[in-house]
């Protein structure tokens, strides 16, 4: 079975902060992908890579950075955290046949 | 980014009872991926589809990929209560490995 599993499933920061996601994938993937989630909007790309140390911008990267140091680790930074950047995360891997497999998420909360 | 049309946005139906949503895109894709998500928890793949006109099962699942390679179609047979969550759509044309997202489809069970 796949496996992807992010480090946190709930976490409450304040504005100005410096926040770290990490998304750890046990299946040697090469692609990994952060996802915003917001009603009424679904699932929109934030960052994707498809090698340790690649990384390219999805449709919304303002305000984040994505670091890939080791193939199973995609870790997302947000430099210093606004409300309008709580939502819930979501990371996911995939193989060379593109099927996109998620974490159970984070939900991140800015106060 | 681009955004699919997923419909209906929310089903509230009976126990036992069929269930059918579609997801429309102006661009032709590759695949289609129909994913559900339970409340808090990271969107699980039930189906994945490659190929124009397949139609491909898992248990009360049934999925198509459409034949103009613009839409695909998700049926639930005989819904039970676990069933309730929300159902998206993803499509992808292989380029980037870039997936789509539609906005979901709520479905409530009633027992």
């Amino acid at each position: 079975d796949v496996k992807v599993t992010q480090s946190s499933r709930y976490l409450v920061k304040r504005t100005g902060e410096k926040v770290f996601l990490e998304c750890v994938q046990d299946m040697d993937h090469e692609n990994m992908f952060w996802y915003r989630q917001d009603p009424g909007l679904g699932l929109r790309l934030i960052y994707f890579s498809y090698d340790v140390k690649m990384k390219e911008k999805g449709d919304i990267p303002e305000g984040y950075s994505v670091s890939r140091e080791k193939k199973e680790r995609f870790s997302l930074i947000l430099e210093s955290a606004s409300t309008n950047q709580t939502s819930m995360y979501l990371c996911a891997s995939s193989p060379p046949t593109v099927t996109q497999y998620f974490g159970p998420g984070t939900r991140l909360t800015v106060l | 980014g681009q955004q699919l049309n997923q419909s209906p946005q929310s089903m509230f139906i009976q126990e036992g009872e069929d269930v059918s949503m579609n997801c429309t895109s102006s661009s032709i894709f590759n695949t289609w991926l129909w994913y559900k998500q339970d409340p808090g928890e990271g969107p699980v793949l039930l189906i994945a589809l490659y190929k124009a006109g397949e139609l491909t099962s898992n248990g009360r699942l049934t999925a198509q990929f459409g034949i103009t390679r613009k839409d695909s179609f998700l049926n639930i047979s005989a819904s039970i209560p676990s069933d309730v969550g929300i159902y998206f759509c993803a499509g992808s044309s292989n380029t980037g490995n870039q997936f789509y997202f539609g906005t979901g489809t709520s479905l409530t069970v009633i027992p």
